[in-house]
């Protein structure tokens, strides 16, 4: 297995259009995590997914945020009505609860708002 | 209000020399904590972790120190190496609520030559 990977690496848009984001985890992995990473600051909790379950929003993911991890595999970051605000790195890590939930980070999709 | 904090944005150090990172956090019912380490255009990869139960986790050159009465961690890495030059970020979280993790804002660590 070759970690986490997320497409697309880069993503450009103009405000109001609506993009979405995958993050493929570790196969094993039955947590799945969204952050988001703006310039300067580290990355900021938005969600988490136990299987398909998603156990946990945090109050930054506004109602244009919406996640999903149908199968307990794959999952998707739609943003609808992109605001120049959203600008920023959208990172996606998973782990395992085996190994005492240490998480494993993608490369992160960097998405600009114009 | 940010509950954990590296209040050096950046260090620079010579190769071969201890390079020390520091970490403060608030939440008391933080008990796990982690370093990461992020190079440009990657993902933070995991470096080492200690839960409030120790006051001490060693990896090598790699050693974190947690003071909890002070709500303090640092990282040590000894000896330094030019490729160890990367932004590392402090994390935290509660045992209780292992899936969310908060972090600081990273320090930018330089190992030179």
């Amino acid at each position: 297995d070759t970690g986490v990977s997320q497409n697309p690496r880069h993503k450009i848009t103009k405000r109001g259009q609506n993009v979405t984001f995958r993050c493929d985890p570790i196969s094993e992995h039955n947590r799945l995590y969204w952050y988001r990473q703006t310039l300067g600051q580290g990355p900021e909790f938005l969600t988490y997914f136990q299987n398909e379950a998603q156990l946990e929003k945090s109050r930054l993911l506004s109602d244009r945020f919406s996640a999903e991890r149908p199968k307990g595999s794959f999952s998707t970051l739609e943003i609808q009505r992109t605001e120049q605000g959203d600008s920023a790195m959208y990172l996606c890590a998973s782990s395992s609860l085996e190994i005492q939930e240490t998480q494993y980070f993608g490369p992160g999709t960097r998405l600009l708002v114009l | 209000d940010q509950q954990v904090k590296q209040n050096s944005p950046s260090l620079s150090v010579q190769e071969g020399r201890i390079s020390i990172l520091n970490c403060d956090y608030t939440n008391s019912m933080f008990d796990y904590f982690l370093w990461y380490k992020k190079y440009p255009a990657e993902g933070p990869t995991f470096l080492i972790s200690i839960s409030s139960i120790k006051d001490k986790n060693e990896d090598g050159r790699f050693t974190v120190f947690l003071n909890k009465s002070a709500k303090h961690l640092s990282l040590h890495i000894v000896p330094s190496q030019p490729g160890d030059s990367a932004v590392y970020f402090c994390a935290a979280r509660p045992y209780t609520n292992a899936g969310k993790s908060t972090f600081g804002d990273g320090t930018t660590l330089t190992v030179k030559p």
